[in-house]
C-alpha cells in the first residue's frame, strides 16, 4: 500500500497557482517526500524531493510541515501543460522501489 | 543525450505467446526498475534490479520474467502465465546511492492482448 493520500483531483484555473497536498503521517526520519507527474500516456517525470526543509526548482516549490506529516507541491503559475496526474511518494529503504498511489488529477481550467 | 529507452512504443500478444519489452539506458545507473499501469490506476512494481546478475520481485512478479546481463539492459518477458497482460509498461533507472533516489522513466510501452 501506498504510504500517502492525496486527493483524486483538483481543478486549478490556468495562470494561478495549484496547491496539491499530500499526507505521509508514518514518514520515517530517513525518508524523502518525492514528487512525480504524469502527462496522459508517458512515463512519470520528475518534479521535486526534499527531506524537510522547503525546496524550489524550475518546475514547482515543496513545502514540508514541521513534523513532516505532509506536504504541499505549489506550481506557482499552471498552464494548461500541466494537466497530468501528480504523484507523492515517500522513498522506502534504500530506495529500493517507489510505491506509487493513485495520485491527484489536476485539471487546469483556461 | 543521456535517458531510458524502451521499445516497441506499442506490442500485441496472442493468446499463449511470450513477449519480450526492451529497456536500454545510457545514465550509467546501477538500478533499474519495471513497473505495470492499469488504466486509473498507479504504478505497480514488478521486478528491480540493482546490480548486474541481480534481480528481485516486486510486488506483482508472477508471470514476468527478467535479466540483468548488461548495466544497460533490464529486458521484460510477459510470460503466457501472465494472465491479465494488458497493461501500460514503465522501465526506470536510478543512481542506487543508498540515501537519495531519482528514479528516470522512459517513454513506456502499451501491451495488447489479441
Amino acid at each position: 500500500d501506498a504510504k500517502t493520500t492525496q486527493p483524486p483531483s483538483m481543478d486549478c484555473a490556468e495562470g494561478r497557482a495549484a496547491n496539491l497536498p499530500c499526507n505521509h503521517s508514518t514518514i520515517s526520519g530517513n525518508e524523502y517526500v518525492y514528487w512525480y507527474r504524469q502527462i496522459h500516456s508517458q512515463g512519470p517525470q520528475y518534479i521535486i524531493h526534499g527531506l524537510k526543509n522547503n525546496e524550489t526548482n524550475e518546475m514547482a516549490s515543496l513545502i514540508i510541515t514541521e513534523d513532516r506529516k505532509s506536504s504541499t507541491l505549489i506550481l506557482p503559475h499552471a498552464t494548461l501543460r500541466d494537466t497530468a496526474v501528480y504523484y507523492c511518494i515517500v522513498m522506502l529503504d534504500r530506495g529500493d522501489k517507489i510505491i506509487f498511489g493513485k495520485g491527484t488529477r489536476l485539471h487546469i481550467l483556461p | 543525450d543521456g535517458g531510458i529507452t524502451q521499445s516497441p512504443k506499442y506490442l500485441f500478444r496472442k493468446e499463449g505467446q511470450n513477449v519480450t519489452l526492451s529497456c536500454e539506458q545510457n545514465l550509467n545507473h546501477d538500478a533499474m526498475y519495471w513497473y505495470r499501469q492499469d488504466p486509473g490506476q498507479g504504478l505497480r512494481l514488478i521486478y528491480y534490479s540493482q546490480i548486474v546478475n541481480d534481480f528481485q520481485k516486486g510486488d506483482i512478479a508472477e508471470g514476468y520474467s527478467v535479466s540483468r546481463e548488461k548495466k544497460e539492459s533490464f529486458p521484460l518477458t510477459v510470460t503466457s502465465a501472465q494472465k491479465n497482460p494488458t497493461a501500460f509498461y514503465l522501465c526506470a533507472s536510478s543512481r542506487g546511492d543508498y540515501l537519495v533516489e531519482t528514479q528516470y522513466f522512459g517513454p513506456g510501452t502499451r501491451l495488447l492482448v489479441l
